[in-house]
C-alpha cells in the first residue's frame, strides 16, 4: 500500500519567515495530494490540494509543489503569521473509485511573534 | 449546508467495555471514513463506507467495526476496549464523483478515554 513520509515533525519559525514542509510517497499511482491544517482542539481542514497533472498550485500565501518523478510534494507558507501555528498533514491518494488518502504523521508548525 | 457532526464529543469508558460512536455526514455525501488520531501515530485509517457497504478497511483488529445506514449516517463500534484505544476518533465525509474525486470534510471528533 501507499506510504507517506512527512518532514520535519516540528518546525519553529519567526513571524514573517517562510515555512516549508516536505512529504514523499511510495505509490506512483497516487494522483491526488491534499494538505490539511489542524489547529489545537479542532478538526483537520483542507487548505490546499494538488492533482498529479499539475506541478504547482498557489492560494495567497500558501503554495504546493509536486515532483512526480521524485515522488515528493511540498507545502510552502510565506510571510507566516502566528495564526498559521497548527499541525499540518499531507496525504496521498491512489486513483480509483474510493477516497482513502494515506496521511503523513504531521508537522507541528510554531510561528513566534 | 450543515457540516459533519459526531456524537458524543467526549466519552470515558472502562477496559473491557464496548462503545458506539456516531457520525452524520454532510447532506448528499455518500462516503464516510473513520480515522483514529493519536499523538504518536497521527491519522490512522479505520474503514470507509459507501452506500451502506464497507468498501475499504485499514489495519485494525476485528474489535473495530462499523456500519452505514441508508441515510448515510455511520456508526463505529469498538468492543472489549483496551487502554490503547484512547484516542480522538474522526469521521470524514465526501461526495464521490464518477472519477472517485472528492474533498474530505472532517467532523469534530469523539474523544474516547479508556481507563
Amino acid at each position: 500500500g501507499e506510504n507517506v513520509e512527512q518532514h520535519p515533525s516540528t518546525l519553529s519559525v519567526q513571524e514573517g519567515d517562510s515555512a516549508v514542509i516536505k512529504c514523499t510517497y511510495s505509490d506512483s499511482a497516487s494522483n491526488y495530494f491534499p494538505w490539511y491544517k489542524q489547529e489545537l482542539g479542532k478538526r483537520p481542514q483542507l487548505i490546499i490540494d494538488i492533482r498529479s497533472n499539475v506541478g504547482e498550485k498557489k492560494d495567497q500565501r500558501i503554495a504546493v509543489t509536486l515532483n512526480k518523478t521524485a515522488k515528493h510534494f511540498s507545502l510552502h507558507i510565506t510571510e507566516t503569521q502566528p495564526e498559521d501555528s497548527a499541525v499540518y498533514f499531507c496525504a496521498a491518494k491512489v486513483g480509483g473509485g474510493s477516497y482513502i488518502p494515506t496521511f503523513g504523521r504531521g508537522t507541528s508548525l510554531i510561528v513566534h511573534p | 449546508k450543515a457540516g459533519v457532526t459526531q456524537t458524543p464529543r467526549y466519552l470515558i469508558k472502562t477496559r473491557g467495555q464496548q462503545v458506539t460512536l456516531s457520525c452524520s455526514p454532510i447532506s448528499g455525501h455518500r462516503s464516510v471514513s473513520w480515522y483514529q488520531q493519536t499523538p504518536g501515530q497521527g491519522l490512522q485509517f479505520l474503514f470507509e463506507y459507501f452506500s451502506e457497504t464497507q468498501r475499504n478497511k485499514g489495519n485494525f483488529p476485528g474489535r473495530f467495526s462499523g456500519r452505514q445506514f441508508s441515510n448515510s449516517r455511520s456508526e463505529m463500534n469498538v468492543s472489549t476496549l483496551e487502554l490503547g484505544d484512547s484516542a480522538l476518533y474522526l469521521c470524514a465525509s465526501s461526495w464521490l464523483g464518477t472519477s472517485g474525486e472528492g474533498e474530505q470534510y472532517f467532523g469534530p471528533g469523539t474523544r474516547l478515554t479508556v481507563t
